[in-house]
């Protein structure tokens, strides 16, 4: 699986739009790109995942760049609550490790009031 | 509600003192996970199971061993922990392929 490289730490007003930047620029045809994130010390937390177009849910918006060597991932409103590490994983959707998720250090998401 | 289930949260054990960390999920998943959370080290891979009775190694599997004899279950076994492993640990499910990952609620164990 490709590698991904996230910044340490980020701030955000609540209210205010978050955007947090992630770099896999060796990523290949096949793979992935997926959002989890972890509240202090509770179990990962699925948010989005897309593979080259931009993606919307209920909770964030995805976007990837046309040559998918970045994407970022935006929650629109930040509240309090999202406060969390945030971990972008790249990962081929088959194979024989298709479940598996690698995890990077991530990046620490402070919502301030 | 879909969910996994770890058991217990918290363990204080002591060295060489087997254990068993329950996991369950009721989501009908075939594939099922161990995870361990270290400072600095992050999560990393015990061991896997893409169904039942097919279990293997993650990044990280010396001193554990894992079972699947039923879909729903997949215990983490420690036959004789030691103090490396203490440790924060996820258990976590998903369906063949599917995109989404659950993960429990962690737990926490301390070898003394």
């Amino acid at each position: 699986d490709a590698k991904t490289t996230q910044p340490t730490s980020m701030d955000c007003a609540e209210g205010r739009a978050a955007n947090l930047p992630c770099n896999h620029s060796t990523i290949s045809g096949n793979e992935y790109v997926y959002w989890y994130r972890q509240i202090h010390s509770q179990g990962p937390q699925y948010i989005i995942h897309g593979l080259k177009n931009n993606e919307t849910n209920e909770m964030a918006s995805l976007i990837i760049t046309e040559d998918r060597k970045s994407s970022t991932l935006i929650l629109p409103h930040a509240t309090l609550r999202d406060t969390a590490v945030y971990y972008c994983i790249v990962r081929s959707a088959g194979g024989t490790s298709y479940g598996k998720l690698t995890f990077g250090q991530g990046t620490i998401l402070t919502v301030h009031p | 509600e879909a969910q996994v289930t770890q058991n217990p949260r918290y363990l204080i054990t002591v060295t060489g003192k087997k254990l068993t960390v329950t996991c369950s999920q009721n989501m009908n998943h075939e594939y099922m996970s161990w995870y361990r959370q270290d400072p600095g080290l992050g999560l990393r891979q015990i061991y896997y199971s893409m169904n039942v009775e097919v279990t293997d190694k993650g990044d990280v599997p010396e001193g554990y061993k894992v079972s699947r004899k039923e879909k729903r279950n997949f215990p983490l076994i420690l036959e004789s922990p030691s103090p490396n492993q203490t440790s924060l640990y996820f258990c976590a499910s998903s369906f063949h392929g599917g995109p989404e990952a659950f993960f429990g609620q962690g737990t926490r164990l301390t070898v003394v």
